[in-house]
């Protein structure tokens, strides 16, 4: 079935720091696929999203682009800050019925030091 | 602008107890779902609903009964609840279940069963 592979956590980095967070997928169609963060304390929110190949989201500095040949969505950001602490899900999403639900990756954890 | 409120935030459950996760939304969407977090594990799907009157089991729903009788409303039940069922709850919603919508989801509920 289809399934989303994120890199471990957690991920420590120094303000500033370039970042990325690796994400594979596996479908058997063409899939949504996306990125939420979920922030201390909160429930989880829409960062980014990329609805077919090639597509680039991005959203408060971050970017991943849809990449159909290596099955990848890969986030990255140039110059993290102590506020992007949060640990970040990959998602991908097909249609309808049970397949209208998000896949989630296991989640990576983030924290940023000044 | 509620988006989707989750009730209670927290909640202690002796072992066999029964007990009702609320999970409402304001935004007319006819897809709901509830999901588990566990550490390690990323966000797995209980049940979900394509619209009123209409649930259907997703990845783990042992131990779960929902119903859909509004729009609005979507109820998560633990019959019996077990040491196992220790997690954190997340209910969401979306417009449609195509796969371009994302999902907005509530601040959780922390369940711990002793």
């Amino acid at each position: 079935g289809d399934s989303v592979t994120q890199m471990e956590g957690p991920v420590t980095l120094s303000e500033e720091a370039f970042l990325t967070i690796n994400c594979t997928y596996t479908a058997t169609g063409y899939p949504s696929l996306f990125w939420y963060v979920q922030y201390p304390g909160e429930g989880l929110q829409l960062l980014l999203k990329a609805t077919k190949a090639d597509d680039k989201g991005s959203n408060k500095g971050f970017e991943a682009t849809y990449r159909k040949e290596t099955t990848s969505f890969h986030l990255e950001k140039g110059s993290v800050q102590v506020s992007d602490s949060a640990v970040y899900f990959c998602a991908l999403k097909w249609y309808g019925g049970s397949q209208g639900n998000l896949i989630f990756g296991k989640g990576t954890k983030l924290s940023v030091k000044p | 602008n509620a988006g989707v409120t989750q009730t209670p935030k927290f909640q202690v459950l002796k072992t066999g107890q029964s007990m009702t996760l609320q999970c409402a939304q304001d935004m007319n969407h006819e897809y709901m779902s509830w999901y588990r977090q566990d550490p390690g594990m990323g966000l797995r799907l209980i049940h979900y609903s394509v619209g009123a009157g209409i649930t259907d089991q997703g990845e783990v729903p042992n131990g779960y009964n929902v119903s859909r009788s509004t729009t609005e409303d979507f109820p998560l039940r633990l019959l019996s609840a077990a040491p196992s069922q220790t997690s954190v709850y997340f209910c969401a919603s979306s417009s449609t279940d195509d796969k371009w919508t994302e999902a907005f989801f509530g601040q959780g509920t922390r369940l711990t069963v002793v």
